[in-house]
């Protein structure tokens, strides 16, 4: 049980388009899912929380204009990355808590998205 | 400011050796404490976790201890294998959207 899933996995876009990524929970509902982003060799960052029918909460420097949020329902959330850049490159990563399975702490991750911009 | 620390690598070690990578965290409660694993390419899978002090999380013969005195959960393997080469992360949840991450420790294990 909880799994999340992501797609897609690996995206190559052009500098100036938007790209989006969609992160879903297969076998549980999810109110609240986060996304991160991850650069090479370095730590996760959370970028924001994804929040089930209200406005997602993003974290302190993060563009929320920039890397739009919905969570239009209980299994899916989406991250846009709007008039992508190169610096937007990055491995982006989103997870979701599943108090049924592992209790109310415990976040599940996605197996992450490749994104790199020309 | 970070709240988690972790042991820089990068680790290599031959197969069937002794692993540590060590944790520490600072936190004015009790936070559950896990660790995570990433293989190449992939996203994190949670390899164990533990919710209160003195609690032992283990899977696929990875331990760690939740130390309180210490403010301590080292995650430690009695003999790795090849398969075990990842980046091993430790993290501490927190209240509402907070979840802290150390760096990442990368292992690889050699034949």
């Amino acid at each position: 049980g909880a799994v999340v899933s992501q797609h897609p996995s690996r995206v190559i876009c052009k500098s100036g388009t938007s790209v989006k990524i969609e992160c879903r929970s297969l076998d549980f509902q999810a109110t609240t899912m986060f996304w991160y982003r991850q650069f090479p060799k370095q730590s996760l960052m959370l970028m924001a929380t994804s929040n089930e029918g209200s406005k997602a909460t993003y974290e302190q420097g993060v563009e929320k204009d920039k890397f739009l949020i919905n969570h239009a329902s209980l299994t899916l959330s989406t991250l846009t990355v709007t008039s992508a850049h190169p610096e937007d490159s990055s491995f982006y990563i989103c997870s979701a808590r599943d108090p049924a399975s592992g209790g109310a702490d415990t976040q599940y991750f996605g197996p992450g998205t490749r994104l790199t911009v020309l | 400011g970070n709240s988690v620390t972790q042991m820089e690598g990068p680790v290599t070690l031959s197969e069937e050796a002794f692993l540590t990578i060590n944790c520490t965290y600072t936190a004015t409660g009790y936070p559950s404490l896990f660790w995570y694993v990433q293989y190449p390419g992939e996203g994190l899978q949670l390899l164990l976790k533990a919710t209160k002090a003195d609690d032992k999380g283990s899977n696929k013969g990875f331990e760690a201890t939740y130390r309180k005195e210490t403010t301590s959960f080292h995650l430690e393997k009695g003999s790795v294998q090849v398969s075990d080469s990842a980046v091993y992360f430790c993290a501490r949840g927190g209240t509402g959207n907070q979840f802290y991450f150390g760096t990442g420790t990368s292992l690889t294990v050699i034949p």
